[in-house]
């Protein structure tokens, strides 16, 4: 399977910063990467599929980037309602899928 | 809006058969376009994806969990539904069913783009 490896682990930053998060493969995955936000006591939300595309509905803020291992989800202008775990997810060529440990983010 | 819903027992006892339903509205469980696919998290731990089915039959689980589930689809009742064998403690966690599609960029590009709300299962004596 392929192992899905996220950092850090949790942050602290405050309401207006930039933040990034960071997912890495053990295996090239080409752009096969989707990210979700899960906030305590509810469902993952889809934030970001193939890497670096919107999902409808997303705040403009949410971006992706990166390709092959490394990826990365930003946050442009940290919102309160931005306070969530987020979690990156492989799907490359066939299951299972998995998904990295999380990252949580804290305002 | 698609929508889905969890339901099942919320206790079940060790070496027992954990048997969940997922009831999906305003979207066919037989459109052949989606996987139905269920996914669990253990308290304040991580997600594990742990298969899907076609409506056309065709099934993928996790190997960890291979040996021990089943994914069915009913469609006349529009449900799917998890059935996890042989359970211990290791399998206590919330179970989230899920429709799995694709984004639509070019080739298949799988999404779960939408979910239950999630279903808190505690195997224990």
């Amino acid at each position: 399977d392929i192992q899905m490896t996220q950092s850090p682990s949790s942050l602290s930053a405050s309401v207006g910063d930039r933040v990034t998060l960071t997912c890495r493969a053990s295996q090239s995955i080409s752009t096969s990467l989707n990210w979700y936000q899960q906030k305590p006591g509810k469902a993952p939300k889809l934030l970001i599929f193939a890497a670096s595309s919107l999902q409808s509905g997303v705040p403009s803020r949410f971006s992706g980037g990166g390709s092959g291992t490394d990826f990365t989800l930003t946050i442009s202008t940290l919102q309160p309602e931005d306070s969530a775990t987020y979690y990156c997810q492989q799907t490359y060529i066939s299951p299972p899928w998995t998904f990295g440990q999380g990252t949580k983010v804290e305002i | 809006q698609v929508q889905l819903q969890e339901s099942g027992p919320g206790l079940v006892k060790p070496s027992q058969t954990l048997s969940l339903t997922c009831t999906v509205s305003s979207g066919s469980v037989s459109n052949g376009i989606y996987y139905w696919s269920w996914i669990r998290q253990p308290a304040g731990k991580g997600l594990e994806w742990i298969g899907r089915m076609h409506p056309g039959g065709s099934t993928i689980y996790n190997p960890s969990l291979k040996s021990r589930v089943t994914i069915s689809v009913d469609t006349s009742q529009n449900q799917f539904s998890l059935r996890l064998t042989s359970v211990t403690a290791a399998d206590t966690a919330v179970y989230y069913c899920a429709r799995e599609g694709s984004s639509g960029s070019g080739s298949y590009s799988p999404i779960l783009d939408y979910w239950g709300q999630g279903a808190p299962v505690t195997v224990s004596s």
